[in-house]
């Protein structure tokens, strides 16, 4: 049972490149988020998708694009990328509202924008 | 705007002491506050969590303290170990009804060191 996979896991890229991340569940869950996560910040919600088929913008989502492709996967895409989204990138999933709250998150993608 | 507040960014403690990590909420619509432990190189991992119907909740070494009225949550490990040295957060949900669909708020962190 692999949970939540990330891929890749390091990334670095040049300022204006776009790229996507992949993120995938195997545990049947409806929701899955996208967080960022940079020292002192703790992690920032970029965007969510509350089900199949929804998303919605977190509290961070300037630069990013996400795609609910199917209930297993969930990517997030950067168009144009630029140093300030250097960052540790987590996908998570959880059942769905109201239901087993507890968050899986994956291993995280390190991404370096130079 | 920082919704939950964590204090203190880093801490160092000696094998057997207490490690205690203190967060503090404004929004009084959060009712599930779970504190997320993180070792290098890995994602977070639910450790504990408490919903505000209790002002206590402890598994193993670990403990949830909750003060509904001063907004704030704290955690403590007793009896740290070497192990234990990670970096936690805490969080806050607001996890039923509403469109929020379980976001979670995180703390900024606390990197916690014990020393053998």
């Amino acid at each position: 049972n692999a949970g939540v996979t990330q891929t890749p896991k390091f990334q670095v890229l040049k300022t204006g490149q776009s790229m996507t991340l992949q993120c995938a569940q195997d545990m049947n869950h409806n929701s899955m988020y996208w967080y960022r996560q940079d020292p002192g910040m703790g992690l920032r919600l970029i965007y969510y998708s509350a089900s199949e088929g929804t998303t919605d913008k977190g509290e961070v989502p300037n630069g990013y694009n996400v795609s609910r492709l199917n209930k297993r996967e969930f990517s997030l895409r950067l168009e144009s990328a630029a140093p300030s989204q250097t960052s540790v990138y987590f996908c998570a999933s959880r059942a769905g509202q109201g239901m087993n709250t507890e968050a899986f998150f994956g291993q995280g993608t390190r991404l370096t924008v130079v | 705007q920082q919704q939950v507040k964590q204090s203190p960014q880093s801490l160092i403690v000696q094998k057997g002491g207490i490690s205690i990590i203190n967060c503090a909420y404004e929004n009084t619509a959060f009712d599930y506050f779970p504190w997320y432990q993180q070792f290098p190189g890995k994602g977070p991992a639910l450790l504990i969590a408490i919903r505000p119907d209790v002002s206590e909740k402890k598994e193993g070494r670990f403990t949830i303290s909750f003060n509904k009225s001063a907004k704030q949550f704290s955690l403590h490990i007793m009896d740290s170990q070497p192990g234990d040295s990670a970096t936690y957060f805490c969080a806050a949900k607001k996890d039923a009804g509403g469109t929020s669909y379980g976001k979670l708020t995180f703390g900024q962190g606390t990197i916690l060191t014990v020393h053998p």
